[in-house]
């Protein structure tokens, strides 16, 4: 069974960096083909891509946020770690991360989400 | 960057009746790699279709996907209580970004 959880600070000042733990279980990062990435919703919004890791150390990030964002894994403690700094009252959402098999594909389980709010 | 534009925004329809779900793609998606998400309030977007139209693993055959090259549909052919939900598209074929479309919101008349 497959599952994942977004685990961070629920309350952040701008300019500060946030970082984002996935903790998953049921799969591995090392097996081919997997990936796991970031997904954001800010408060009665769409959904917004962020970037996404491979087993093989494949990364992909936002263009618009490429600046701001990092993702690593590791995989014997089965994590995966956004960081995303300089954050913004905008950076306010809901984060997400998910699973996929598969290069590309779609994401087939999803975290419950963690939502982070950016004030002073 | 491949933008997705869900219609309607809303769709307010009885139970019992038919969905169809707009995605239209602002170039090509490649080899159809187009998913569909289900999100209800509150809670992480569920897979419904992948490779346009294909169920995921546990998804009623009332919903079924369709499409190619830009437009793509989404179609629930017989609404439930629990679909009243938004819905998702997503390319993943470009990447990166991958993109998804703003949302469909399927409302009870």
């Amino acid at each position: 069974q497959i599952t994942l959880k977004e685990s961070g600070p629920t309350l952040v000042k701008p300019t500060q960096t946030l970082t984002l733990t996935c903790t998953f279980s049921g799969f591995s990062l090392s097996t081919s083909g997997v990936g796991v990435g970031w997904i954001r919703q800010p408060p009665g919004k769409a959904l917004e891509w962020l970037a996404l890791i491979y087993w093989d150390d494949d990364k992909r990030y936002s263009p618009s946020l490429k600046s701001r964002l990092t993702i690593t894994k590791d995989t014997s403690k089965n994590q995966v770690v956004l960081t995303m700094t300089n954050m913004d009252p905008v950076d306010t959402a809901t984060y997400y991360c998910a699973h996929r098999r598969g290069r590309p594909n779609s994401f087939d389980y999803w975290g419950q989400g963690t939502l982070v709010t950016v004030s002073s | 960057e491949i933008v997705l534009t869900q219609s309607p925004g809303t769709l307010s329809l009885s139970p019992g009746e038919r969905a169809t779900l707009s995605c239209r793609a602002s170039q090509s998606v490649s080899s159809s790699y187009l998913a569909w998400y289900q999100q209800k309030p509150g809670q992480a977007p569920r897979l419904l279709i992948y490779g346009a139209s294909s169920r995921a693993t546990g998804i009623p055959d009332r919903f079924s996907g369709s499409g190619s090259g830009t437009d793509f549909t989404l179609t629930i052919s017989r609404l439930e209580p629990e679909d009243f939900a938004v819905y998702y598209c997503q390319q993943y074929g470009s990447s990166p970004p991958e993109t998804f479309g703003q949302g469909t919101k399927v409302e009870i008349k």
